[in-house]
């Protein structure tokens, strides 16, 4: 089945604990984005990868970092999670730049 | 930044009646998409109309585009309780950033 992945679904972390959300995909899509979805702020991009080794900022990477060695994988890392990041994440992917996205089910962290 | 502006914010409509939901953008596009998220969940990609297109359809759905308005709207006809949920647009614009999305309309569909 055609899908994106997310790891873990549900995390509780405390202030300044790195951590790591995995995102995959098995579609071949070149490109990965990563969106941060909050109350009345609807969908907000963190980092996008047009392809392997290429990444870029979106609107609020402050706080975030990806990296993009495989095409399939796409994880988000927060070096030192704050309050502020408490948030509902989700990965998205699409064969090329433009092109309709296929979602992850999304990753509610809260940083207390 | 958000690039597309959903109107309304909630629209509650008995099954049945038709659905019409708008979205408004500010600068050029390559296309505009419409996603549905139901609560909490990842959003699927409902239908995706590119800037020289007028109207596309799929389904129940209908999609118009007017670039000199800047302006899409999606109608969903005879809406059905599995409808409710959340409907956002998305632009692909000349920016830097990739896809951008609007803060949505929450549609409730009652049975």
């Amino acid at each position: 089945e055609a899908q994106v992945t997310q790891n873990p679904r549900y995390l509780i972390t405390v202030t300044g604990k790195k951590l790591t959300v995995t995102c995959s995909q098995n579609m071949n899509h070149e490109y990965m984005s990563w969106y941060r979805q909050d109350p009345g702020l609807g969908l907000r991009q963190i980092y996008y990868s047009m392809n392997v080794e290429v990444t870029d900022k979106g609107d609020v990477p402050e706080g975030y970092k990806v990296s993009r060695k495989e095409k399939r994988n796409f994880p988000l890392i927060l070096e030192s999670p704050s309050p502020n990041q408490t948030s509902l994440y989700f990965c998205a992917s699409s064969f090329r730049r433009g092109d309709g996205y296929t979602f992850g089910s999304g990753t509610r962290l809260t940083v207390v | 930044s958000q690039q597309g502006e959903e109107d309304p914010q909630a629209l509650s409509i008995q099954e049945g009646e038709n659905a019409t939901m708008n979205c408004s953008y500010k600068t050029s596009i390559n296309n505009l998409q419409w996603y549905r998220q139901n609560s909490g969940r990842g959003l699927v990609h409902l239908i995706l109309i590119r800037s020289n297109e007028r109207e596309k359809h799929s389904g129940r759905l209908r999609v118009t585009l007017d670039t000199s308005k800047k302006s899409s709207s999606l109608l969903i006809t005879a809406s059905r309780a599995a409808d409710t949920a959340s409907y956002f647009c998305a632009t692909d614009d000349a920016s830097p950033y990739d896809m951008r999305f609007g803060a949505g309309t929450r549609l409730t569909v009652k049975p």
